[in-house]
């Protein structure tokens, strides 16, 4: 049973640039959330994903936006991108109606601007 | 709005030591509380749970309480190896009428490197 993966794990960019990163659930998930881990850092959630549309959302900007498919797989896109936006982003699934609140995490793909 | 604060690292600690990584958390209403752990070069993975005041959760031979009053999550092991060097994250789930939001909190992390 494949968990949580994401893409790519490792990806450098510019300055201004954009920057799409890919998630695909664990099998039987349908809710998917996104965090960003800067390092020495706790993660901060981002964004959460169900039934195609944007459930809640952190405190992060509208440069940050997100899309759900209907296989449940989700990407996070970053526009404009800004030095400060280096960071690990982990994505997270879980069942929607999970009573404890568990996450099970991906590996994360790491974006480092320059 | 909510929030955890847990103890700065990095913990070194020798093999067979005894290990507490202090959380404490502020929150409205009633939250589950999470310890997770990333090995080096691994996801987030969850170590243990506790639901409501008063649980224990357990697992590998960790464990913590969930103290209600003193809004604590204090993570224990009675005796390290050094398979446990990780990072640990304290974390919360808010709860709603409607269950948990599935949205975590975290602490900023405590780095164990444990010496044999």
């Amino acid at each position: 049973d494949a968990g949580v993966t994401q893409s790519p794990t490792h990806l450098i960019k510019t300055r201004g640039q954009q920057v799409t990163l890919r998630c695909s659930p664990k099998s039987g998930h349908d809710t998917v959330s996104w965090y960003q881990q800067a390092l020495g850092q706790g993660p901060q959630f981002i964004f959460q994903y169900y039934e195609e549309e944007e459930r809640q959302r952190g405190n992060f900007p509208d440069r940050f936006s997100g899309h759900q498919f209907p296989n449940y797989s989700s990407e996070l896109n970053v526009n404009a991108l800004l030095l400060g936006d280096s960071a690990l982003y982990l994505c997270a699934s879980s069942p929607d109606r999970v009573d404890t609140g568990e996450l099970f995490f991906g590996e994360g793909s790491r974006l480092t601007v320059l | 709005g909510d929030s955890v604060t847990q103890m700065e690292g990095p913990v070194t600690l020798s093999e067979e030591a005894f290990l507490t990584i202090n959380c404490t958390y502020t929150a409205t209403g009633y939250p589950s509380l999470f310890w997770y752990v990333q090995y080096p070069g691994e996801g987030l993975q969850l170590l243990l749970k506790a639901t409501k005041a008063d649980d224990k959760g357990s697992n590998k031979g960790f464990e913590a309480t969930y103290r209600k009053e003193t809004t604590s999550f204090h993570l224990e092991k009675g005796s390290v190896q050094v398979s446990d060097s990780a990072v640990y994250f304290c974390a919360l789930s808010g709860v709603t009428g409607s269950g948990n939001t599935g949205k975590l909190i975290f602490g900023q992390g405590t780095t164990l490197q444990v010496k044999p």
